[in-house]
């Protein structure tokens, strides 16, 4: 059975920093990975999409990267803003077309 | 329209009455999913259409929980004798076909009193 872990749980860091988000999964024939972000009280908001043929993928600021072999994945905020704060969410397929979503890391960005 | 759109977008009812939750997936896309996102739970899958047909119900909570999609488009997901335990917020998604990428829409937060 998959499962999706995301690292930290939370997150507060000062406006301007570079930070990394972490997920982890469990079974490695994974399909596309996805990376999500949520603000509170609203839906869901697609940053990132990577296949599974893919290393990584990029939009402004953000960069996701993908090792399918060990099972993880990471998210790369450069210079992060205060705009960033919300809750970031990373889900995979597996070819059965349902997300299995992690945990979340519920990032706060300082002014 | 341009996005996934569901309604209600917050719904207060009473334990034990009935429920319907509404999605409009993207036209043209042939896939609808249902989440739920629960405090403290996450979110997990609960059901998937392809056209009209559901070929993966294995997320439904209890037989409480049914849903249905007509015209391969609106889909509809129906909650009976609603138990505080119901209470999340229900995301809907599409996609142009399954293991596409998948667009959600704002949810519809249940509170169940």
């Amino acid at each position: 059975k998959q499962e999706v872990t995301q690292i930290p749980a939370a997150l507060s860091v000062p406006e301007g920093e570079n930070l990394v988000l972490n997920c982890s999964f469990t079974d490695s024939a994974i399909y596309n990975l996805q990376w999500f972000r949520q603000d509170p009280g609203k839906g869901l908001t697609s940053l990132l999409l990577i296949q599974s043929s893919q290393r990584e993928q990029t939009s402004g600021r953000l960069n996701a990267s993908l090792d399918k072999s060990s099972g993880r994945s990471t998210l790369y905020i450069a210079a992060s803003q205060p705009g960033d704060s919300a809750t970031y969410l990373c889900a995979v397929t597996s070819g059965t077309y349902k997300y299995i979503f992690g945990t979340g890391t519920r990032l706060k960005v300082l002014a | 329209g341009a996005g996934v759109s569901q309604s209600p977008s917050n719904k207060v009812t009473e334990k034990g009455k009935d429920v319907e939750l509404r999605c409009d997936p993207i036209s043209g896309h042939t896939a609808l999913y249902w989440y739920r996102q629960s405090l403290g739970q996450g979110l997990e899958f609960l059901i998937y259409f392809q056209g009209n047909s559901a070929p993966d119900k294995s997320g439904l909570p209890s037989d409480r929980f049914s849903a249905e999609r007509t015209g391969g488009s609106v889909s509809t997901l129906t909650i009976q004798r609603t138990q505080q335990e119901d209470s999340a917020v229900y995301l809907c998604a599409s996609s142009i076909g399954p293991d596409n990428e998948q667009f959600f829409g704002p949810g519809t937060r249940l509170t169940v009193l």
